[in-house]
């Protein structure tokens, strides 16, 4: 069974780096056809998608966030780790790790991902 | 970046109703385009990828269609735990973009 937990702290000063860890289970993380993302969720609006990481360390970011975000991962604890700098109050909301999917590999490269399964989400408050 | 955009943002319909919702990409993804569910208080849930596929164990009133930039979602009839938001999302290239949301009332 594969499964994605979040964890991290619940409230973060302003100005403050934000660390949140996934931690997988039930598939590896130096498999090609799968990768990890982080997307989250302000309280009231819609899911914005912050990074992803795929096996073979290629690593993509949000245009809006790429200069205070970095993702990382240890493939032997089966973690990813993201980073977000300089947090502030609008970046209070429920962040996910979600497992990547391939729909097809070619070359060593691979595309056309879907996001399955999510973890539960872990809720970060920006507050002073 | 990618657009996307979702139209309605919200629409409120009855059970055993039939319901589209459509997305628009600023520029051609081809089949690089996801369907998610998100109910309130859980984790968003894929329901189709690559525009038509509907993925493993959900139902089969739901279904996808299109290709380039124009698709949509149906849910042929709807039932009461189908209530939530929906998201499409493309994959078509960095960075993945989601749409604004569809928010459906039952």
């Amino acid at each position: 069974q594969v499964t994605l937990k979040e964890s991290g702290p619940v409230l973060v000063k302003p100005t403050e780096t934000l660390t949140l860890t996934c931690t997988v289970s039930g598939f590896s993380l130096n498999i090609t056809k799968f990768g990890v993302t982080w997307i989250r969720q302000p309280p009231g609006k819609a899911l914005e998608w912050l990074a992803h990481i795929f096996s073979n360390d290629e690593k993509s970011y949000s245009t809006s966030l790429k200069s205070r975000v970095t993702i990382s991962k240890d493939v032997s604890r089966g973690q990813v780790v993201l980073t977000m700098a300089n947090m502030g109050p609008v970046d209070t909301g429920t962040y996910y790790c979600a497992r990547m999917t391939a729909g097809y590999c070619s070359g060593g490269r691979c595309r056309m991902h879907w996001f399955d399964p999510w973890g539960p989400g872990t809720l970060v408050t920006v507050s002073s | 970046d990618i657009q996307m955009t979702q139209s309605p943002s919200s629409l409120s319909a009855s059970v055993g109703d039939r319901v589209s919702i459509t997305c628009r990409a600023s520029q051609s993804i081809s089949i690089h385009l996801n369907w998610y569910q998100h109910a309130p208080g859980k984790a968003p849930k894929i329901l189709i990828y690559a525009a038509s596929v509907l993925q493993t164990g959900v139902p089969s009133r739901f279904s996808g269609g299109g290709s380039g930039t124009d698709f949509t979602l149906t849910i042929s009839r709807l039932q009461p735990e189908d209530f939530g938001t929906y998201y499409c999302q493309q994959s078509h290239s960095s960075p993945l973009t989601f749409g604004q949301g569809t928010r459906l009332e039952i």
